[in-house]
C-alpha cells in the first residue's frame, strides 16, 4: 500500500497559521479515525501532538490542531513559534496496516 | 526517567541476520501495544511491524513480510525484531514505539538503533 501523501515543505512567518495536508485514500484517511500527527526535530525520535484525527495529548499546546475531510486529513499550527520549525507526519491505520505520509518540512521565516 | 532503549543495531552484509530488542525503563510495555518504526537516512518515517499487547495480532508491512519477525516477553517488558535476510535498502534507524491505546498512535518511543547494511 502507497504512503501518505504530503507536501514537502511548507513555511510561515511567527505568528501565523500554516496547514500541513495528508492525504490518504478510502481504505485507509477516509475510512478510519485513526490519524495521528508526529513532530520530528533534527536528530531525534518522533513527538506525538495529535491522535485520533483531532485529539491533542496532554502538554501538546492547543496551537496544534487537526481535522479530516474525505479522504484528506489536516495539521494546522497556529501562531507559529521558532521551535515548531521540525518535520511533520501524518499517520494512519489501514487495515492490518499502518502507513506514514512522506514527512513535510516546516519552517518558521 | 521514562524511556524506550532500543539496541542491536550494527553493520552486518547483505543476506545476514540481526536482532533488535527494546526494553523500558519507568514504563509498562506489558499489555501494550508496540510497533517497530524504521527511518533510513535522509529519509521519512517508515512503520515496519504491529504485536498485541500479548501477541495476539501481528501485522507486518509488505516491504519486511516474510523476513522479519516481531516478538515480545511481557514478563521481561520487552520487545524484539529479528530481522533475515536483510537489504541494502533495510538501512535505517530502526525506533521501537509504544501504541497510546488510542487509534494507533504511539506516545513513547525510544531513541532509536541504526542498523547499516552493507558489504
Amino acid at each position: 500500500q502507497s504512503a501518505l501523501t504530503q507536501p514537502p515543505s511548507a513555511s510561515g512567518s511567527p505568528g501565523q497559521s500554516v496547514t500541513i495536508s495528508c492525504t490518504g485514500t478510502s481504505s485507509d484517511v477516509g475510512r478510519y479515525n485513526y490519524v495521528s500527527w508526529y513532530q520530528q526535530h533534527p536528530g531525534k525520535a518522533p513527538k506525538l501532538i495529535i491522535y485520533e484525527v483531532s485529539e491533542r495529548p496532554s502538554g501538546v499546546p492547543d496551537r496544534f490542531s487537526g481535522s479530516k475531510s474525505g479522504n484528506t486529513a489536516s495539521l494546522t499550527v497556529s501562531g507559529l513559534q521558532a521551535e515548531d520549525e521540525a518535520d511533520y507526519y501524518c499517520n494512519s491505520y489501514a487495515g492490518s496496516n499502518i502507513l506514514f505520509g512522506g514527512g513535510t518540512k516546516l519552517t518558521v521565516l | 526517567e521514562v524511556q524506550l532503549v532500543e539496541s542491536g543495531g550494527g553493520l552486518v552484509q547483505p543476506g545476514g541476520s540481526l536482532r533488535l530488542s527494546c526494553e523500558s525503563s519507568g514504563l509498562t510495555l506489558s499489555g501494550y501495544n508496540m510497533n517497530w518504526v524504521r527511518q533510513a537516512p535522509g529519509k521519512g518515517l517508515e512503520w515496519v511491524s504491529y504485536i498485541g499487547g500479548w501477541s495476539e495480532v501481528i501485522y507486518y508491512a509488505e516491504s519486511v513480510r516474510g523476513r522479519f519477525t516481531i516478538s515480545r516477553d511481557n514478563a521481561k517488558n520487552s520487545l524484539s525484531l529479528q530481522m533475515n535476510s536483510l537489504r541494502d535498502e533495510d538501512t535505517a534507524v530502526y525506533y521501537c514505539a509504544r501504541d497510546s491505546g488510542r487509534g494507533y498512535s504511539c506516545d513513547y518511543w525510544g531513541q532509536g538503533t541504526l542498523v547499516t547494511v552493507s558489504s
